[in-house]
């Protein structure tokens, strides 16, 4: 099974507002990663957590505020956010890769959660 | 840092005939994986087929194949017989294997497949 389920699939929110996005894997993945993808355009990284712990952060605003309760969730908390800001969020797991390891590289992706900023 | 360009930002082919996209890329580094990825208008990011670069045979998977040209930093993905359900952008991408743990892909801006009936 290489599912990567997200919720909720679409989220309206206001500038004011306060929600949250939610990503769930049970592959035993232990990396976990937080992409922003705009239409027509690559997605890009926002976030990563390795073992539960946040690895990378790029240099995303702190209106965005990752989460990663256990290994198989990651949350992504959301506040005061921009119109520039709409989006598709894609949430991505993988094993996390170690010396000598072959075929645990690829990252598995959700089917996104897409957020209209008002 | 490493970059992945793919040139054809539309493609279209036929239904049934083969088409080719094109992916190079630039890295300093001798051990790398490349992927290509499709995402339908339904949004979600598939993994296509996988590339490890220690490995001079092109990866298959089923009608898709890859042209892996390591000296030439070329990776290109070949679809034959093509049908309706590969409309859809293709994205090319390229992930270090020298840097343990979790690491980022870096993504090409994609190519736009249509499939005409």
């Amino acid at each position: 099974d290489t599912e990567v389920t997200q919720t909720p699939k679409h989220l309206v929110m206001g500038m004011t507002n306060k929600k949250s996005l939610k990503c769930e894997q049970h592959m035993g993945h232990r990396a976990m990663y937080w992409y922003k993808q705009k239409a027509k355009k690559p997605p890009e990284l926002m976030f990563v957590y390795s073992y539960e712990k946040l690895s990378i952060n790029e240099s995303v605003p702190s209106r965005f505020s990752p989460e990663c309760p256990n290994s198989s969730l990651l949350n992504l908390h959301l506040h005061a956010l921009q119109p520039e800001d709409s989006a598709l969020y894609l949430c991505a797991s993988s094993h996390v890769l170690a010396g000598g390891s072959v075929g645990q590289e690829t990252q598995y992706f959700g089917p996104g959660t897409r957020l209209l900023v008002l | 840092a490493q970059t992945v360009t793919q040139s054809q930002p539309e493609m279209s082919v036929q239904e049934a005939e083969t088409v080719t996209l094109s992916c190079t890329y630039d890295t300093s580094e001798s051990d790398y994986y490349l992927f290509w990825y499709k995402q339908p208008p339904s949004r979600q990011m598939i993994l296509v087929i996988r590339q490890e670069a220690y490995k001079q045979q092109n990866a298959t998977e089923n009608r898709f194949s890859v042209n892996f040209q390591k000296a030439a930093k070329s990776f290109s993905l070949k679809i034959s017989d093509s049908q309706l359900g590969d409309a859809a952008m293709y994205f090319c991408a390229y992930r270090s294997a020298l840097i343990q743990g979790a690491q980022k892909l870096v993504f090409g801006q994609g190519t736009r497949l249509t499939i005409n009936p």
